[in-house]
């Protein structure tokens, strides 16, 4: 099983719609997480970090479920330009080096 | 200015030349990586380095090598190119204190025939 799994998608929705992603850890020491966002082409950038409690920041929602192992993205009122791929990002304790999934796609269509 | 830079951003290079990417940093940070992301693969980790007397091999070092000359400067050598190191390399920098957060630059788009 790999570390960090996420569905690939693409998923593809109209503008105004709200949709979720969810990303799996098989590490159960795993400690921090994080959403990065990349846009074609260009280098990932830190979305947000995903704490215990769950976190928002605009239409944005993080959220992390340990007794699962996963953490999820939900993005509401979509626009065209959350069009991107959605990393996910899992550091475990014993280790210096963050884990980052493949990442999923976006399309938000008009 | 951007905060992490990486020359050149494009390079089309011919089986078995030697060819070095390098990045710069305006951070400060004293950890700084070097990734290749390829298409369906995601970001796979080549060389990491802690600070300048640390450098470590990632997942995938084989066919690398790298220096770092300074705190602000990491580079990334391809001893003898092969096609199939033909990939988006991307370098990044992060700061311990601050969550792990990884600052990326631009990526060189690098291409070997």
């Amino acid at each position: 099983r790999k570390e960090v799994e996420q569905d690939p998608g693409p998923f593809n929705v109209p503008e105004g719609a709200t949709v979720a992603f969810n990303c799996t850890y098989s590490n159960s020491a795993s400690q921090s997480f994080f959403w990065y966002r990349q846009d074609c082409r260009k280098e990932p950038k830190l979305l947000m970090s995903v704490y215990s409690s769950g976190n928002e920041d605009g239409r944005f929602t993080a959220q992390l479920n340990r007794a699962s192992q996963y953490i999820s993205l939900l993005i509401r009122d979509s626009k065209l330009s959350d069009s991107a791929t959605y990393l996910c990002v899992v550091k475990s304790g014993g280790s210096y080096i963050p884990t980052f999934g493949r990442g999923t796609s976006l399309i938000v269509h008009p | 200015d951007a905060d992490v830079t990486q020359t050149p951003r494009n390079r089309i290079t011919k089986t078995g030349k030697r060819i070095m990417l390098e990045c710069s940093q305006t951070k400060g940070h004293d950890r700084m990586y070097w990734y290749r992301q390829d298409p369906g693969l995601g970001l796979r980790l080549i060389y990491y380095s802690f600070d300048v007397k640390d450098i470590n091999k990632g997942e995938i070092s084989d066919g690398y090598s790298v220096s770092r000359q300074a705190q602000a400067k990491f580079s990334l050598s391809l001893e003898s190119a092969i096609p199939n190191q033909t990939a988006l390399y991307f370098c990044a920098t992060s700061d311990p204190t601050s969550s792990y957060e990884q600052y990326f630059g631009p990526g060189t788009r690098l291409t070997v025939t």
